[in-house]
Parts: structure tokens; C-alpha cells; sequence
């Protein structure tokens, strides 16, 4: 089974500190994601990565960055937190190949982060 | 512009009725993927069900089932027989073909009452 793991599920931070989330994927997976989610919203996508030292803004990634570099690992940089960016942060891998339209994504456990 | 669109608002459902759940989705690639996804109370995204745009018919897995309607770009996710663990937010989501990405609704809220 695909196992994706966030090093956190629970993470309480003061504005203004830099917060690092991590996840690891365990199956070689060529792509992460980090999403966000919020109430109303459903998920949006902040950042994802291809492969290793790869990376593409989603479409809210404002105020984050992320680092990929190992395969199995993506990272999500809040490098100043701010209270807007408290939420529930969600990890994802796929399988490489783009045209494999039926390939879903496997997600983490999520982190509830809040900052304060 | 929005892909997914789920609109319905939370619903009660009593156990073991059937219950639908509505998506509809935009898209102009002929290639795409649509996905349902259920994310209990605890907060992991479960992958349930998956439909391709050139799939003949409608997937089924268990008590899930996708009513796919290809010309009115529909979706709509059947639960049978609903149970207590049912209860739970549940997404719609596209991914278009060539494309990494997916793009998600903003999910429909399901609680299955005894």
C-alpha cells in the first residue's frame, strides 16, 4: 500500500515564525503536492513538484515554498507564518506519466496548523 | 474559471437509504479523469471511485457507483445502502488529460443518521 506520512498532525506556531512541513511518500512516486484546505473552499493547490528539484506554483502560493530535494520528500516553507495561513495542509503523490489520466493521487494524514 | 462545481448543502441521510451525490465538472480536453474522494472526520482523503472520459460505462466499486453523464458533464457520486461510517465529507475532482493536477470541488457533507 501507498503511504504517505506528514511529520506533523497537529502544529501550533506565533506569526511571523518560519514553519516547515514535511512529507514523505514511500512508493517512488514522481509527483507531490501540497494543498490546502480550508472550510467552503475545498482543496486548493500550492505547490506541486515533478520530480526532484522541481517545482510548480499551484494555484495560491503566495506566502509559501516548497524544497523537493529527495524523491520521497517535499517540503512546505511558511517562511513567515501569518494567521491567514492557519489551515489544514494536505500532502499528495501520483505516479509519474501525465497522460495517465486514471492515476490518483494518495494522500497524507494532513496537519492542522495554527498560528497564532 | 471553476472545473468542479458541488453545490449541494449538507445532508442528513438514514441509514441504509441510497444517497447521490452531485458534480459537475468543465472541461474542453476530450481526455480526462474524474475522481471521488471521501474525507472522514479524522481528516485523511480516501480514494473511492474513478471514471475515464472514454470509459463505456459507469464504474462501480462496492457500494460506490459514479452516475456518469458524459453530455451534460455530470458526475454524481451513488452510495447504496448507506452506513454510520459513511458519514464524512466527500470531493469531486478532475484531472484533465496531460495535466498533473487536479482540480477539486468544494465538497458535498454527509451525515448518515440510525
Amino acid at each position: 500500500d501507498v503511504k504517505v506520512t506528514q511529520s506533523s498532525r497537529y502544529l501550533v506556531k506565533r506569526t511571523g515564525e518560519k514553519v516547515f512541513l514535511e512529507c514523505v511518500q514511500d512508493m517512488d512516486h514522481e509527483n507531490m503536492f501540497w494543498y490546502r484546505q480550508d472550510p467552503g473552499l475545498g482543496l486548493r493547490l500550492i505547490y506541486f513538484s515533478y520530480d526532484v528539484k522541481m517545482k510548480e506554483k499551484g494555484d495560491i502560493p503566495e506566502g509559501y515554498s516548497v524544497s523537493r530535494e529527495k524523491k520521497e520528500r517535499f517540503s512546505l516553507i511558511l517562511e513567515s507564518a501569518s494567521t491567514n495561513q492557519t489551515s489544514m495542509y494536505l500532502c499528495a503523490s501520483s505516479p509519474g506519466e501525465a497522460t495517465r489520466t486514471q492515476e490518483t493521487q494518495y494522500f497524507g494524514p494532513g496537519t492542522r496548523l495554527l498560528v497564532l | 474559471a471553476q472545473k468542479i462545481t458541488q453545490t449541494q448543502p449538507g445532508m442528513f441521510v438514514q441509514e441504509k437509504e441510497a444517497v447521490t451525490l452531485d458534480c459537475t465538472y468543465d472541461t474542453s480536453d476530450p481526455s480526462y479523469g474524474l475522481f471521488w474522494y471521501k474525507q472522514p472526520s479524522s481528516g485523511e482523503m480516501i480514494f473511492l471511485i474513478y471514471q475515464g472520459s472514454y470509459d463505456q460505462q459507469n464504474a462501480t466499486e462496492g457500494r460506490y457507483s459514479l452516475n456518469f453523464q458524459k453530455a451534460r458533464k455530470s458526475a454524481n457520486l451513488v452510495i447504496s445502502a448507506s452506513q454510520l461510517g459513511d458519514s464524512a465529507m466527500y470531493f469531486c475532482a478532475m484531472r484533465d488529460g496531460g495535466n498533473n493536477r487536479l482540480a477539486f470541488g468544494k465538497g458535498n457533507q454527509v451525515v448518515v443518521i440510525p
